[in-house]
């Protein structure tokens, strides 16, 4: 089973700032099954990227993803008020017919 | 609009059995996989299951922690998915969501319920 690891944990940084997320795979996965998730408190997780760099419908062009084999980074240019939240990478295991997600990683108000 | 709403849950027994559905409209629900995700009181995303559409011979993948226990269904007549859970543990307490699941070039979930809350306790 591959394993995602989010990191940092938590990220502390200010409207207007880069945000850098990062999201690690045990083994290599296909760049067509990683995707981008937002959820803010007491909210159902929203997509934000698929195919690591595809946006979904109506995300901002702020939001953007990148990455092949075992690395993948979320990048979002300039933090709006709206972006603090949990982010989370997800991959699909063909061989095994199963999605994984990773642990997240929090964006927080510095 | 593209909408899912979960409903079925509340507070059930360990051992016992809850079954919860997901009511899709603003698609064609026939033509989509669906599938299960859960998330435990302050922790991570944790998938279930999905189901593949019709045309894709409508077979269902499950996580490691709840195959044996848990199953997936649809009726495409009525637009619902149903996850039936049996056998449930304290662990399996979380906000289950239901979401459209993308199973062609890429996979991912693009529409998300906004959850129903299963409670396992005594």
């Amino acid at each position: 089973e591959i394993v995602l690891t989010q990191s940092p944990g938590t990220l502390s940084l200010s409207p207007g700032e880069r945000a850098t997320l990062s999201c690690r795979a045990s083994q290599s996965v296909s760049s067509s099954y990683l995707a981008w998730y937002q959820q803010k408190p007491g909210q159902a997780p929203r997509l934000l990227i698929y195919g690591a760099s595809s946006r979904a419908t109506g995300i901002p062009d702020r939001f953007s993803g990148s990455g092949s084999g075992t690395d993948f980074t979320l990048t979002i240019s300039r933090l709006e008020p709206e972006d603090f939240a949990v982010y989370y990478c997800q991959q699909y295991g063909s061989s095994q017919g199963l999605f994984t997600f990773g642990p997240g990683t929090k964006v927080d108000i510095k | 609009e593209v909408q899912l709403v979960e409903s079925g849950g509340g507070l059930v027994q360990p051992g016992r059995s809850l079954r919860l559905s997901c009511t899709a409209s603003g698609f064609t629900f026939g033509d989509y996989a669906m599938s299960w995700v859960r998330q435990a009181p302050g922790k991570g995303l944790e998938w279930v299951g999905f189901i593949r559409s019709k045309a894709y011979g409508g077979t269902t993948e499950y996580a490691a922690s709840v195959k044996g226990r848990f199953t997936i269904s649809r009726d495409d007549s009525k637009s619902i998915a149903y996850l039936q859970m049996n056998s449930l543990k304290t662990e399996d307490t979380a906000v289950y969501y239901c979401t459209r699941a993308q199973l062609r070039y890429y996979y991912y979930m693009d529409v998300w319920g906004k959850g129903t809350t299963v409670t396992v306790s005594s």
